[in-house]
């Protein structure tokens, strides 16, 4: 059974532009949730998708936003990109939220260099 | 809020030795905990989860305990090798919520 894919694996982009980021989940899994890594603030929750629906947004400005399609690939999008926001961003894939069993397996990420 | 703890920050041990990594969380009410490994500017790697209620889970070298009541769990790595260089993080998932995760343990297996 394939990973989890995200799409591209490396990005710059330059302030105030803005970039579009790609997951897709593994076979069969339903849920897609989006962190961002960075050295100061570690693993961030920024929000998950489940059956095309956001189920949960962590603390994030509106400026970061995503969307789930109906194959469970999801999308996340940044505007008017800030220095701030380099980081490793990271696609993780569920089956069903809620159980105990609820696992989450990540895909590679996409490290955003924000020039 | 859940929040979540590891220590220590950062350890270094000779190859073969067994080692404990702890992680530490507020709110007790929670769904499971997941163990991660994460190499240098790569993804997470799941090693082992522990449903809310079981004790431990185990896995080749690797087993994880979980005391929800103390709001820990351990993870153990008997004989340490090289290869288990890398930085470890647990993760503590509670109903309705998302995952929240610790800073990390940055593990170094000097050969």
């Amino acid at each position: 059974k394939a990973g989890v894919t995200q799409t591209p694996r490396y990005l710059i982009k330059t302030r105030g532009q803005q970039v579009t980021l790609s997951c897709s989940p593994i076979s069969g899994h339903r849920s897609v949730s989006w962190y961002q890594q960075t050295p100061g603030q570690g693993l961030q929750f920024l929000f998950e998708y489940f059956s095309e629906t956001q189920r949960n947004k962590g603390n994030f400005p509106g400026r970061f936003s995503g969307r789930q399609f109906s194959n469970s690939r999801s999308e996340m999008n940044v505007s008017t990109l800030e220095l701030g926001d380099s980081a490793l961003y990271l696609c993780a894939s569920s089956s069903f939220p809620g159980l105990v069993t609820y696992e989450q397996y990540f895909g590679p990420g996409t490290r955003l260099t924000v020039t | 809020k859940q929040e979540v703890t590891q220590i220590p920050a950062a350890l270094s041990v000779p190859e073969g030795e067994n080692l404990v990594l702890n992680c530490s969380f507020t709110d007790s009410a929670i769904y499971n905990l997941q163990w991660f490994r994460q190499d240098p500017g790569k993804g997470l790697t799941s090693l082992l989860l522990i449903q809310s209620s079981q004790r431990e889970q185990t896995s080749g070298r690797l087993n994880a305990s979980l005391d929800k009541s103390s709001g820990r769990s351990t993870l153990y790595i008997a004989a340490s090798q090289p290869g288990d260089s890398a930085t470890y993080l647990c993760a503590v998932h509670n109903y309705g919520q998302n995952f929240v995760f610790g800073p990390g343990t940055r593990l170094s297996v000097l050969p």
